[in-house]
């Protein structure tokens, strides 16, 4: 089975340029997350999913960053215009169950640099 | 929002036990322990949860007390590629009753031969 698969690996753009990350979670997985770590700093929540529909996206930085999944399968978190601060590592995770004790999968993550 | 605390790093050498432990002391009633590791360059990987006294699987053990204010994360005969980042984590259940990941500092296991 696949595991959570995240595209692209890395990124370069130039502040104010356009970016968007894309996430295929797990197959049958409703529970989607979007985390990122910036230079230096811990692991931080950014958003989570449950299908199509956003529960909590009280970690979303500001309205740069833009989040989608449409029809409750990938995911795609668009940052538009990009600025430096943004430069780091995006992870991507799924979980089959909204219970408190649910594993979740991460991918490799999307190492995003902003020059 | 349940906090933890863990040591910055620690160091081990081939084939001895490593003890890791994590203290949670605002833990909730309905909250698991959780522990990740993280190598360089990848995503963090479930390693073990739990929710009271001992859990056991193929590659770790926890432990934890009945007050349930700290854990430890035991890895039985350490090799070189156990060397990465182990993160403690409490399930925060949000409003929606899902597992929204607090990650901390973490703890950077070095393993020497």
């Amino acid at each position: 089975e696949a595991g959570v698969t995240q595209f692209p690996s890395h990124s370069v753009i130039e502040k104010g340029q356009t970016v968007t990350l894309r996430c295929d979670p797990i197959s049958g997985h409703d529970n989607l997350y979007w985390y990122r770590r910036v230079m230096g700093k811990e692991i931080k929540f950014l958003l989570h999913f449950v299908k199509e529909s956003k529960q909590d996206e009280s970690g979303m930085p500001n309205n740069r960053f833009l989040a989608e999944r449409t029809g409750g399968t990938y995911s795609t978190l668009k940052v538009q215009p990009a600025e430096l601060e943004d430069s780091g590592v995006y992870f991507c995770a799924s979980s089959h169950a909204a219970s408190g004790g649910s594993e979740a999968f991460f991918g490799q993550g999307t190492r995003l640099t902003v020059v | 929002l349940a906090k933890t605390t863990q040591p910055i790093s620690m160091d081990s050498y081939e084939g001895q036990e490593v003890n890791i432990t994590c203290s949670h002391n605002n833990i909730a009633t309905n909250d698991y322990i959780t522990w990740y590791q993280q190598f360089p360059s990848q995503g963090p990987r479930f390693i073990i949860q739990g929710y009271k006294t001992k859990v056991t699987n193929e590659v770790a053990s926890l432990f934890i007390p009945a007050d349930r204010k700290s854990s430890t994360l035991s890895l039985p005969r350490v090799s070189l590629s156990d060397t990465a980042v182990y993160y403690c984590l409490v399930g925060d259940r949000g409003s929606g009753g899902y597992n929204k990941l607090i990650f901390g500092a973490g703890t950077r296991l070095a393993v020497h031969p």
